[in-house]
C-alpha cells in the first residue's frame, strides 16, 4: 500500500542553521506531496505542495521538491528561527482525498 | 471566513462507553476526512465523506463510523470505547475535487478512556 517515511526525530538545531528533513514515499500511481505543519496544541497546517515530478512547493521560507526518480520530497529550510520548532509531517495524497501521513519530525530550534 | 471547528475539545469516557465527535468543515468545503492521532501511530486515516456518501476507509473496526449531513458537519461515532482509542481526533475539511487535496484541520478532540 501507499507509505510514507521520514526521518527520525527530535532534530535540535540552532537558530539561523540550515534544515533538512527527509521524506521518501511508496505509491501506486501519481500522488500529490505534502508537508504539514503542527504547533503545540494545534492542528496541522499545510505548508507546501507539489502536484507532480520535478515540481517545487515553497512556502515562509520553507522548500521541497518533488523528485520521482528518487521516491523523495525532502524539506529545506535556509535558516530557521525559534518560531519554526513544531512537529512537520510528510504526506501524499492519492484517490478521492485519502492522504497518507509520515511519522513526524519533531524539530526544534534553540536561540 | 471561519476555520474548520470540533467540538467537544476535551472528553473523558469510560471503557465500553460510546461517544460522538463533531466538526463544522470550512464554509463551502463538502468533504470531511476525519484523522486519529496517537503518539504511537501517528496520523491514521480514519474515512472521509463527500456530499453525505462515505468515499474513502481506513483499516479501522467497525466500532468507528461516521457520517456527514447535508449541510456538510460530520460527527464521528465511536461505540464500546477501549483505552487503546484515547488519541486526539483530527477532522479535515477540503472542496473534496478529484485533484484537490489542499485539507484544512481543525484543532482536534482529545479523547481520554479510563
Amino acid at each position: 500500500g501507499d507509505s510514507v517515511t521520514q526521518m527520525e526525530g527530535p532534530v535540535t538545531l540552532s537558530e539561523e542553521a540550515f534544515l533538512t528533513i527527509n521524506c521518501t514515499y511508496t505509491a501506486t500511481g501519481y500522488p500529490s506531496l505534502f508537508w504539514y505543519v503542527q504547533y503545540p496544541g494545534e492542528g496541522l497546517q499545510l505548508l507546501l505542495k507539489a502536484t507532480k515530478a520535478d515540481d517545487k512547493g515553497s512556502n515562509k521560507g520553507f522548500e521541497a521538491t518533488y523528485r520521482k526518480e528518487t521516491t523523495s520530497f525532502h524539506l529545506e529550510k535556509g535558516s530557521v528561527q525559534v518560531s519554526d520548532s513544531a512537529v512537520y509531517f510528510c504526506a501524499l495524497g492519492i484517490g478521492y482525498q485519502k492522504v497518507t501521513f509520515g511519522t513526524g519530525t519533531k524539530l526544534q530550534v534553540i536561540p | 471566513k471561519a476555520g474548520v471547528t470540533q467540538t467537544p475539545r476535551y472528553l473523558i469516557k469510560t471503557r465500553g462507553q460510546q461517544v460522538t465527535l463533531s466538526c463544522s468543515p470550512i464554509s463551502g468545503h463538502r468533504s470531511v476526512s476525519w484523522y486519529q492521532q496517537t503518539p504511537g501511530q501517528g496520523l491514521q486515516f480514519l474515512f472521509e465523506y463527500f456530499s453525505e456518501t462515505q468515499r474513502n476507509k481506513g483499516n479501522f473496526p467497525g466500532r468507528f463510523s461516521g457520517r456527514q449531513f447535508s449541510n456538510s458537519r460530520s460527527e464521528m461515532n465511536v461505540s464500546t470505547l477501549e483505552l487503546g482509542d484515547s488519541a486526539l481526533y483530527l477532522c479535515a475539511s477540503s472542496a473534496g475535487l478529484a485533484e484537490t487535496y489542499e485539507q484544512y484541520f481543525g484543532p482536534g478532540t482529545r479523547l481520554t478512556v479510563t
